[in-house]
């Protein structure tokens, strides 16, 4: 199973550049989310969705939007890259209706914003 | 703001020995749960505490939940170099499915020396 698939693993954007983090997920899971981890802070929720059609914000939302067309994909979006959003973010996935389960995370997307 | 915090920021050990570490956190919760995170990984699902319980084992790993402190502890018996890693904890709070976050500490990072 591939689990929580994140692209790209490593990127580079300029200033005020816009790009698209991808996550999948193949485990059918109704839950997702998007973290960012800095140094020293542990993670910071940005975003999470609890099914199709369905997002809402977390901690640290400002800069990021997210949609949630599909149950299996849950992009995250800069629209205008600032180098305060440097940093690595993770995508998790987990059962919705299960109270008492695990979250599955993604290896990681590396930004560097220049 | 976060909602758990783990002591210590970083501990070193040889390798045979006992890890300790310990996590608090401000709010009631649903569960608590401990993640690993190898350098340069996702973090990967250790342990799951409910709020109801006291002390639950796994392998070499024993987390204990104090709900009226607060606070719970993640103790690795027989350390070996491979549990070189961060650790976090995380706490699930509220039953409403819409609301319901995973908040993460900031890690404590334990070097296990062979």
């Amino acid at each position: 199973n591939a689990g929580v698939t994140q692209t790209p693993k490593f990127q580079v954007l300029k200033t005020g550049q816009s790009m698209t983090l991808q996550c999948a997920q193949d485990m059918n899971h109704e839950y997702m989310s998007w973290y960012r981890q800095d140094p020293g802070m542990g993670l910071r929720l940005i975003h999470y969705s609890v099914g199709a059609g369905i997002t809402d914000q977390g901690e640290v939302p400002n800069g990021y939007n997210v949609s949630r067309s599909t149950t299996e994909d849950f992009p995250l979006r800069l629209l205008s890259a600032a180098p305060s959003q440097t940093s690595v973010y993770f995508c998790a996935s987990s059962y919705r209706d299960k109270l008492n389960t695990e979250a599955f995370f993604g290896q990681g997307t590396r930004l560097t914003v220049v | 703001s976060q909602q758990g915090e783990e002591d210590p920021q970083a501990l070193s050990i040889q390798e045979g020995e006992n890890a300790t570490m310990n996590c608090s956190y401000k709010t009631s919760i649903n569960n608590l749960q401990w993640y690993r995170q190898n350098s340069g990984r996702g973090l990967v699902h250790l342990i799951l505490i409910r709020s109801n319980e006291r002390e639950k084992h796994s392998g070499r790993l024993r987390v204990t939940l104090d709900t009226s402190k607060k606070s719970s502890s993640l103790l690795i018996t027989a350390s070996r170099a491979a549990d070189t890693a961060s650790y976090f904890c995380a706490t699930l709070t509220s039953q409403v499915v819409s609301a319901r976050q995973l908040t993460f500490g900031s890690g404590t990072q334990l070097t296990v020396l062979p």
